[in-house]
């Protein structure tokens, strides 16, 4: 099974700067099917960014993501009030498993 | 538009079973797979697996072989996740997903409660 590490933890930031958040894969995740999901408390997580690097439907620009292989990041170019949030890394190639999430907090 | 409707809240025993259904509605439902994610209280999320909706090919994640069942019922779009020998532990809040053109969980139910409790 393949395990996904998020980093970091916990993420405390201000409105308007950069959020890197990271997913490491114990394998390598085939043909970069890997998903980024935001959470907020009491809804169900909404789908951001799948195939590593694919934007989902409606999602702002702000939004990025990158890598391939084991080493994966979802960026955040400028923090907007509504962007804090828990994210959760997901790998769907084989069988499906999430990291354990990074949270956005307000510093 | 794409929408997942789950049933209600559920509180069951410790050894019994539960059935949470997943109405599809705003596309063709025999075209897309239908994935099942938990989370427990103040948890993260745990993938359970997946079944195809269109010849009932399932997934499913390893410590949940032998005690869970994924099916659907083409003629009413819907989608059922059955758990058995429930235990305390499997207290959480159940969500069916609709995949994307990529094959991800994309579309979200809006989940279901289940509460194991003596």
């Amino acid at each position: 099974e393949i395990v996904l590490t998020q980093s970091p933890g916990t993420l405390s930031l201000s409105p308007g700067e950069r959020a890197t958040l990271s997913c490491r894969a114990s394998q390598s995740v085939s043909s970069s099917y890997l998903a980024w999901y935001q959470q907020k408390p009491g809804q169900a997580p909404r789908l951001l960014i799948y195939g590593a690097s694919s934007r989902a439907t409606g999602i702002p620009d702000r939004f990025s993501g990158s890598g391939s292989g084991t080493d994966f990041t979802l960026t955040i170019s400028r923090l907007e009030p509504e962007d804090f949030a828990v994210y959760y890394c997901q790998q769907y190639g084989s069988s499906g498993t999430f990291g354990q999430g990074t949270k956005v907090e307000i510093k | 538009q794409v929408q997942l409707v789950q049933s209600g809240a559920e509180v069951k025993k410790p050894g019994a079973s539960v059935k949470v259904s997943c109405k599809a509605s705003g596309y063709t439902f025999t075209s897309y797979g239908i994935s099942w994610v938990r989370q427990a209280p103040g948890q993260g999320l745990e993938w359970m697996g997946w079944i195809s909706a269109y010849n009932g090919n399932t997934n499913y994640a390893q410590k949940l072989q032998g005690r869970v069942t994924m099916t659907t019922d083409t003629s009413t779009s819907t989608a059922y996740m059955e758990l058995r020998s429930l235990r305390s532990d499997d207290t959480a809040v159940y969500y069916c997903a609709r995949e994307g053109s990529g094959s991800q969980p994309a579309y979200w139910g809006q989940g279901t409660l289940v509460t194991v409790s003596s």
